[in-house]
């Protein structure tokens, strides 16, 4: 079956621009999560939906949002961008309330801003 | 708040070589996972351990969940060319749906 999917790959966008990346889980996973990456800070959680309600959210300040539509596809919005935010955005998706399972990452966005 | 400590930051081996991870919490684990990056790629779940004290192996990975759930550890025998990537592990917190990852181990292998 299917991965996770996350559209755009690599996305370079200049600083005080705003943008979208999108997240498709795995058919059937109801939980989507958010991943920051980036050398210096490592991999640092952002925001966790299910079923359309965001459950958890990160220390990101607010120009960091996100949200869950009905078919469980994610998108997350990054408004104002500082050039730390520059990093590689992580989306996993897992079988909610299946303990025993791992999340499934995607790929990534690279996003640079400059 | 919690944080997920993990040792050493990188490790050259000789390929046959062993190999060897921490990951330690001054906090209780809940649930430790491990995954396996490559570079330039994503991270891969390898397993979840939830028990204290629980050992699971994997062909010549074994993981091992502390008596006290406070650390964790991946072992690899005879290491390969195909083991290299940054290894993560990650407390998987039921009640906050999150998972909290340590800093990662670097793993570079000499053929």
């Amino acid at each position: 079956k299917a991965g996770v999917t996350q559209t755009p790959r690599y996305l370079i966008k200049t600083r005080g621009q705003q943008v979208t990346l999108s997240c498709s889980p795995i058919s059937g996973h109801r939980s989507v999560s958010w991943y920051q990456q980036t050398p210096g800070q490592g991999l640092q959680f952002l925001f966790e939906y299910f079923s359309e309600t965001q459950r958890n959210k990160g220390n990101f300040p607010g120009r960091f949002s996100g949200r869950q539509f009905s078919n469980s596809r994610s998108e997350m919005n990054v408004s104002t961008l500082e050039l730390g935010d520059s990093a590689l955005y992580l989306c996993a998706s897992s079988l909610a309330g299946q303990q025993n399972y791992g999340y499934t990452f995607g790929s990534g966005t690279r996003l640079t801003v400059v | 708040g919690q944080q997920v400590m993990q040792i050493p930051q990188y490790q050259h081996v000789q390929e046959g070589e062993d190999f060897t991870t921490y990951c330690n919490s001054s906090t209780t684990l809940s649930n430790i996972q491990w995954y396996k990056q490559r570079p330039g790629g994503h991270p891969v779940f390898l397993i979840q351990l939830v028990k204290s004290g629980e050992v699971k192996k994997q062909k010549r990975l074994t993981f091992q969940f502390g008596e006290a759930k406070k650390n964790s550890s991946l072992h690899i025998t005879a290491t390969q060319t195909t083991d290299v990537g940054t290894y993560f592990c990650a407390d998987r917190m039921d009640s906050s749906y999150k998972l909290i990852f340590g800093s990662g181990t670097r793993l570079l292998v000499r053929p």
